[in-house]
């Protein structure tokens, strides 16, 4: 599998507010994942979508993947103060279900 | 609920010592997954295992060494710490039939 690069690097909003992180990654892929961590604990699964797949919601998320610019972006809408978090992207490319983390976006949403 | 559990929340060890890192999954998965997070450098893959009593190195290995006697048992070893082991290690499971992992609550480690 291969890393995924998330930008921004940091996101900071108002409660209300819509937020977009977006990212980027290299090979073919067969999914791509987001994950959220909350200060000082483990990631949380939040979506995944599938390559033949180009839109996916749950709750206030919405995600989008292009596979010919090789790049997904996750949508957060209504933000809460709750929402404050780091978020990752992992693509996947088979093999053990062994995913790579990158950096990740932080999100601040502000009340 | 899928649940994955590690020893400890907290831990301070000295330089030299010998490490053990727990982890515990009940969702009878195959796969379980040892990862360091360090500020700026996301999460590395130290190792993983696909089955018991086998392990593959992940992309930072060196200093660390795994143990899976049990299907639901991950252990990661810090063989001698050092002080560049300080980090905050997470452990993951997952099933070869759902691609999504499942993490703990991580063990934030200090090596003195």
């Amino acid at each position: 599998s291969q890393q995924g690069e998330e930008d921004p690097q940091a996101l900071s909003i108002q409660e209300g507010e819509n937020a977009t992180m977006n990212c980027s990654y290299k090979t073919s892929i067969n999914n791509l994942q987001w994950y959220r961590q909350n200060s000082g604990r483990g990631l949380v699964h939040l979506i995944l979508i599938r390559s033949n797949e180009r839109e996916k919601h749950s709750g206030r998320l919405r995600v989008t993947l292009d596979t010919s610019k090789k790049s997904s972006s996750l949508l957060i809408t209504a933000s809460r103060a709750a929402d404050t978090a780091s978020y990752f992207c992992s693509p996947f490319s088979g093999g053990y279900n062994k995913l790579i983390f990158g950096a990740g976006t932080r999100l601040a949403v502000h009340p | 609920d899928v649940k994955v559990t590690q020893s400890s929340r907290y831990l301070v060890k000295r330089t030299g010592e010998k490490v053990f890192l727990e982890c515990v999954q009940d969702m009878d998965h195959e796969n379980m997954f040892w990862y360091r997070q360090d500020p700026g450098l996301g999460l590395r893959l130290i190792y993983f295992s696909y089955d018991v009593k086998m392990k593959e190195k992940g992309d930072i290995p060196e200093g660390y060494s795994v143990s899976r006697e049990k299907k639901e048992r991950f252990s990661l070893i810090l063989e001698s710490a050092s002080t560049n082991q300080t980090s905050m290690y997470l452990c993951a499971s997952s099933s070869p039939q759902v691609e999504t992992q499942y993490f703990g609550p991580g063990t934030r480690l200090l090596v003195l």
